[in-house]
């Protein structure tokens, strides 16, 4: 079955460390995405990209770094600039001629210790 | 982004209650798309609409784009108790590109 998926589910990340969270898609979609989750403020948008090797800033890109080296896959790096980094990170992907909304993976929480 | 208004932004009501969440933005969009998420999960697209006055339906669900291209809203008729999660309303516009703008959810609690 196609699908996104994110790993790991649970991150502990002692502070001043960086840390990859990985997401993989097998829908041949051009387009991938990450959010980032906090309680009581919605999805806000870190980095998308809309084709391999292009990638866009977002709303709060400050501490995070993306690569996409690969259609398949787009892993975001939060690294020890990034302030408050413990939260909920989704990961999603679309088509882009034809944008019927995303497809989101399964989250990956990350908590600093 | 874009900030859209997502209202209300609890609810907390018992079986077989109607439900209905709104959304609004300040400036016209060409998409809404609703998404409910469960606990730990990511969103799961719910009812996606790309026309000014759509009205579709999903099961007990209906969503409506609204004609000005600023608002939508989200009817579930009959909740039961699986319909707990977050409800999210979406969108984008022209100057989004393919990233869309996000409510702040409306969580709904439903009790037997």
């Amino acid at each position: 079955d196609g699908g996104i998926t994110q790993s790991p589910k649970y991150l502990f990340r002692k502070e001043g460390q960086n840390v990859t969270l990985s997401c993989e898609q097998n829908l041949n979609h051009d387009a991938m995405y990450w959010y980032r989750q906090d309680p009581g403020q919605g999805l806000r948008l870190i980095y998308y990209s809309q084709i391999v090797n292009d990638f866009q800033k977002g709303d709060i890109a400050e501490g995070y770094s993306v690569s996409r080296e690969k259609k398949e896959s787009f892993p975001l790096t939060v690294t020890s600039a990034q302030k408050n980094p413990t939260a909920f990170y989704l990961c999603a992907s679309s088509e882009t001629e034809r944008i019927y909304g995303y497809t989101f993976g399964s989250g990956t929480r990350l908590t600093v210790v | 982004g874009q900030q859209l208004n997502q209202s209300p932004q609890s609810m907390f009501i018992q079986e077989g209650e109607d439900v209905s969440m709104n959304c609004t933005s300040s400036s016209i969009f060409n998409t809404w798309l609703w998404y409910k998420q469960d606990p730990g999960e990511g969103p799961v697209l719910l009812i996606a609409l790309y026309k000014a006055g759509e009205l579709t339906s999903n099961g007990r669900l209906t969503a409506q784009f609204g004609i000005t291209r600023k608002d939508s809203f989200l009817n579930i008729s009959a909740s039961i108790p699986s319909d707990v999660g977050i409800y999210f309303c979406a969108g984008r516009n022209s100057n989004s590109g393919y990233a869309l703008n996000f409510g702040k959810g409306t969580s709904l609690l439903v009790t037997p």
